[in-house]
This record gives C-alpha cells, sequence and structure tokens, in this order.
C-alpha cells in the first residue's frame, strides 16, 4: 500500500513557541491531505483540507492563523502550529488520498504534541 | 445533519468471533472505510466498500447496505492484538469523510 510519513512523531515544545509537522507521501504523489487532530479517547477531528499549490481548506472553528497548512509539492503539506499553548497539545495525523481506484486514504504515524 | 453511529465498547474473547455495527446518515454516500487504530498510533486501513456485500479479507470481513445505511466488521478468530478501536467513516457527496466516534473493543484471554 501506499506509504505516508509523518514527522516528528513526538515534540514536546514550550508555550509560544511554533512547532511544524511534516507529512510526506513516500511512493504516490498525493494532490490533496488532510489533517487531522485528536484527543484522547475521542475521534478524528478533520481541521483543513490541503490541495497542492492552493490554500487549504479549514473546518469551521479551526483558526487558519493558528494552525498553517502548507502544501508546496505533490508530496510534501506541513502544518506549523504557531505560538503554541497548552490547550493544543493533542495527536496530529496527516493523510493522504491516493487519488485512483477507490478513494483510499493513508494515514502518517501521528505526530504527539505536547506543549508546557 | 450527518451521523454515523457505532457502539462506544465491545468485549470478545480470543478465539471468537465479533461484529461490530455501523449505521449512517450522510448526504450522499461515496464509499464507507473502517480502519483500526491502537491507542497512541494513526489508524490504519482495514477495508472500503461502495458496493451492497460482503467483502473478505483473511480474519476480517466487512459488510454493507447502502439502502438500510449500514455496514459491519466482521472479526474472526480474534487475537489480543485485534484490541484496538475500530472507525467507521463515510465519504459524503463531496468527497468529506464523516468520522463514527469508534468502537472499543477488547480482548479476553
Amino acid at each position: 500500500g501506499a506509504v505516508v510519513s509523518q514527522h516528528p512523531s513526538r515534540v514536546i515544545c514550550k508555550s509560544g513557541t511554533s512547532v511544524k509537522i511534516e507529512c510526506r507521501s513516500l511512493d504516490f504523489q498525493a494532490t490533496t491531505m488532510f489533517w487531522y487532530r485528536q484527543f484522547p479517547k475521542q475521534s478524528l477531528m478533520l481541521m483543513a483540507t490541503s490541495n497542492e499549490g492552493s490554500k487549504a481548506t479549514y473546518e469551521q472553528g479551526v483558526e487558519k492563523d493558528k494552525f498553517l497548512i502548507n502544501h508546496a509539492s505533490l508530496t510534501l503539506s506541513t502544518l506549523t502550529v504557531t505560538s503554541a499553548h497548552p490547550e493544543d497539545s493533542s495527536f496530529y495525523i496527516c493523510s493522504a488520498d491516493v487519488g485512483t481506484g477507490p478513494r483510499k486514504l493513508f494515514f502518517g504515524s501521528g505526530t504527539q504534541l505536547s506543549v508546557l | 445533519g450527518q451521523n454515523i453511529d457505532q457502539p462506544t465498547e465491545m468485549t470478545a474473547t480470543e478465539g471468537a468471533i465479533v461484529q461490530i455495527n455501523c449505521t449512517y446518515q450522510t448526504s450522499g454516500f461515496n464509499g464507507l472505510f473502517w480502519y483500526q487504530q491502537h491507542a497512541g498510533e494513526a489508524p490504519t486501513f482495514l477495508s472500503y466498500n461502495v458496493l451492497d456485500g460482503l467483502e473478505e479479507k483473511g480474519r476480517f470481513s466487512s459488510f454493507l447496505s447502502r439502502s438500510k445505511g449500514y455496514s459491519y466488521l466482521l472479526l474472526k478468530e480474534l487475537q489480543m492484538k485485534d484490541s484496538a478501536s475500530y472507525l467507521c467513516a463515510v465519504l459524503d457527496s463531496n468527497y468529506q469523510l464523516i468520522w463514527g466516534a469508534g468502537t472499543k473493543l477488547i480482548i479476553k484471554p
């Protein structure tokens, strides 16, 4: 199956700093990537849809200035949590749409963000 | 509104069979997914159904009835490593993926 690499897997940062999370499709081109966050014991919450070469589409309630998404190439999307606060601590997961045949999403391994 | 329902938690015995149900009400339908998620890890793809019927893949099978808005995931010969959350998700008419809250499956020896 398709491989999506997400880095870093775990990050601890101080309040007020910015954190960048990378999501790469390793063996296919992903025109669309998705960013989710997940709180403990809860399901995935879609934050934004990232399309290569255009602005991301954010879900209602997600601050676009807080969560900056860049999808500059067909294999890389980045999520930057700006001026992180403890309430931003969460599990962030990216996924990429293979885009051919039956629609399938393949997920990165996730990033556990802890803001002190 | 869009809604996906699945049980919050289920318990089964090692070696047995368990069926996890999912019912949905969405604006349009372009397929239903089942994902497995272990605690602290990202979901992994299990199955995708877009036509009615049963799809079998090893110990796991997935069934879909579009007229009833219903799917189930069937796990056979349960192993301890199958203890995880199982997420049902539907692709709606806008190709938005609508997620269920997940079913936590506990396997007992």
